[in-house]
């Protein structure tokens, strides 16, 4: 059975700092891997999707890599901005076509100190 | 585009109720996705389908039915509300599986 482990679970930085979500999943075998944020109260917003195949992906300030070996993955937030508040979740998915499971992690609860 | 909607946003039933919870979404997605989102775990997936007319089982389906009857709606029911289905239920899309998923701002739904 996929887990997904995310850690910390909660992170306060100071504005203008860079840093390091993680995420780990045991099973190796995966579709791909997406991270979102999810402000209080409110729905999930697509930040990266990172297929199987590839080794990281870029937008903006974030950048997340995939190391499936490991069964890791990390979204790097350069610069940190109070607007960064969040929680950050991971997802894994297996399957394919008909097929579909996906994991969430429980996410990394970030805040930005201005 | 609107993206993903769903309807209503909050709903108060009691144990025994029924109910129907509404996805809609308007990017011409193939794939539409249910998860509940509970404290202390991560969302979990309860039904999905693949394209219209099909439907399947996710990780905690029992309790929930659904119907794509349309490509653009996806529905959720719950025939016998229960206390445990207390949640916050969240409809996604993707054009295909290995696409990027969006979500719907979701619905609190209480069952006393």
């Amino acid at each position: 059975k996929q887990e997904v482990t995310q850690i910390p679970a909660a992170l306060s930085v100071p504005e203008g700092e860079n840093l390091v979500l993680n995420c780990s999943f045991t099973d190796s075998a995966i579709y791909n891997l997406q991270w979102f944020r999810q402000d209080p109260g409110k729905g999930l917003t697509s930040l990266l999707l990172i297929q199987s195949s590839q080794r990281e992906q870029t937008s903006g300030r974030l950048n997340a890599s995939l190391d499936k070996s490991s069964g890791r993955s990390t979204l790097y937030i350069a610069a940190s901005q109070p607007g960064d508040s969040a929680t950050y979740l991971c997802a894994v998915k297996i399957g394919g076509g008909g097929y579909q499971k996906v994991t969430f992690g429980i996410g990394t609860k970030l805040q930005v100190i201005p | 585009n609107a993206g993903v909607t769903q309807t209503p946003k909050f709903r108060v039933l009691k144990t025994g109720q029924s109910m129907t919870l509404l996805c809609a979404q308007d990017m011409n997605h193939e794939y539409m996705y249910w998860y509940r989102q509970d404290p202390g775990m991560g969302l979990r997936l309860i039904h999905y389908s693949v394209g219209e007319g099909t439907t399947a089982k996710g990780e905690v389906p029992d309790g929930y039915n659904v119907s794509r009857l349309k490509k653009q709606n996806f529905l959720l029911g719950l025939e016998s509300a229960a206390p445990s289905q207390t949640s916050v239920y969240f409809c996604a899309s993707s054009f295909e599986g290995g696409n990027e998923q969006f979500f719907g701002p979701g619905t609190r739904l209480t069952v006393l």
